[in-house]
């Protein structure tokens, strides 16, 4: 059975940094395409980025809300995906959802976990 | 990149069907066949529908199904019942080498 598991959310003040961990199991993680998407309280989804796998070359894509202030990465020895904000804002408020990712789709999500950007 | 452009609501009575739209332009929707669908209770995560503008993944129901005309892409629910009532986004791949959400519709079943 897959498993997608968030960790890593809560409160942080504007221009703060926090770092989110999503530990996968029941497939490949290692040859998997992962994405971050978000929602904001009562808003619509949003993607954030992708990863590729190794054999993808680990090559990263990312929405330009958070292009050059959010880093992905991946550590496939621990099955755990990364989801490092830096320089974060009010409108970074929002449940963090990881996602085993097809081609160009969404296959499986973890429950989410909330990050709250507040002074 | 904006939103894909969805309804905001649409509804149905038991066993009949409903159609949802998601409008883009040709850098997304009209460029690629790469729509997927998903339903979202409340409270819960996502779900895959549909990929690749028509293609259900296992376990989903054969009442779902996706079409594309040009800009615009299509999931129709047939059959409707109570479980189906939720939110449902698409989502395309876009030329910049992101993916783009739709503003997302709420189902209701009367």
């Amino acid at each position: 059975e897959v498993q997608l598991v968030e960790s890593g959310g809560g409160l942080v003040k504007p221009g703060g940094s926090l770092r989110l961990s999503c530990a996968a199991s029941g497939f490949p993680f290692n040859s998997a395409w992962m994405s971050w998407v978000r929602q904001a309280p009562g808003k619509g989804l949003e993607w954030v980025g992708r990863i590729k796998s190794k054999g993808g070359g680990e090559t990263t894509d990312y929405a330009a809300p958070v292009n050059g202030r959010f880093h992905i990465s991946r550590d496939d020895s621990q099955n755990t995906l990364y989801l490092e904000m830096n320089s974060l804002k009010t409108e970074d408020t929002a449940i963090y959802f990881c996602s085993w990712s097809g081609l160009n789709y969404f296959n499986s999500w973890g429950q989410g976990t909330l990050v709250t950007v507040a002074s | 990149q904006s939103a894909l452009t969805q309804p905001a609501s649409v509804s149905g009575s038991p066993g009949q069907s409903i159609t949802i739209s998601c409008t883009g332009t040709s850098s997304d929707v009209g460029g690629y066949n790469y729509v997927s669908w998903y339903q979202q209770h409340p409270g819960k995560a996502p779900k895959l529908m549909i990929y690749d503008v028509s293609n259900r993944p296992s376990g989903v129901s054969d009442r779902f199904s996706g079409s594309k005309s040009g800009n615009t892409a299509s999931l129709t629910i047939s059959g409707l019942q109570a479980e189906d009532e939720a939110d449902y986004y698409c989502s395309s791949y876009t030329s910049s080498i992101t993916y783009v959400f739709g503003t997302g519709t709420k189902v209701t079943v009367l």
